[in-house]
């Protein structure tokens, strides 16, 4: 069966610091992947989204970038941190259009 | 922009209750629609995906039905249990299927 992972799940960073959250997928092979942040009370926001390795996608201009250097591997980064990019982070993937998104356990994001 | 709705916010039931839970959305043009539950703290967990040539699916206790024509969908939970409790999700995928469009949810609580 297939299993999606993220971490870590709790993080508090320093406003300026780098980021980079990860998260693998297991038990597929060529998945789309999915970052999305979750601001407290409010909808999900699609960051990005891969088809393929070194394929992304981007939806919301911002401080952040993606990356996928292998096929069940997507990386979240940033240079430097701003308050705004608190929020908790949500890693999903899918095959064919026909199948459900699957979420990972997501990643709280604390900037200080 | 496809721009989807979730309604109401919040819904407090007492325990055993039938309910129905209601997403619109403004774009009949979509693929499929999926609800997800999001426990607190916790990343989304797949209930139900509806394809858009589909009319209803079933699991369990739950039933989501698809009205594309009018661009809605509802998700109705029978007999209703405390641990029901959780916010409920709906998202819409356009043909272009890499984009997923959420609502912002219905948080449910189900009182002993």
């Amino acid at each position: 069966s297939q299993t999606i992972h993220q971490w870590p799940a709790t993080l508090v960073q320093p406003v300026g610091s780098p980021l980079s959250l990860e998260c693998t997928v297991e038990g597929t092979s060529n998945p789309n992947l999915y970052w999305y942040r979750q601001a407290a009370g409010r909808g999900l926001q699609l960051l990005f989204y891969s088809v393929g390795i070194g394929q992304i996608s981007s939806e919301v201009p911002q401080n952040l970038s993606a990356s996928r250097p292998q096929d069940r591997q997507f990386i979240l980064s940033s240079k430097k941190l701003l308050l705004s990019d608190s929020g908790f982070y949500l890693c999903a993937w899918r095959g064919t259009a026909n199948q459900p998104q699957h979420f990972g356990d997501g990643t709280r994001l604390s900037i200080l | 922009k496809q721009e989807v709705t979730q309604i109401p916010a919040a819904l407090s039931v007492p325990e055993g209750e039938n309910l129905v839970l209601n997403c619109s959305f403004t774009d009949s043009a979509i693929y499929n629609l999926q609800w997800f539950r999001q426990d607190p703290g916790k990343g989304l967990t797949s209930l139900l995906l509806i394809q858009s040539s589909q009319r209803e699916q079933t699991s369990g206790r739950l039933n989501a039905s698809l009205d594309k024509s009018s661009g809605r969908s509802t998700l109705y939970i029978a007999a209703s249990q405390p641990g029901d409790s959780a916010t409920y999700l709906c998202a819409v995928a356009p043909y272009n299927f890499n984009k997923f469009y959420f609502g912002s949810g219905t948080k449910l609580n189900v009182k002993p």
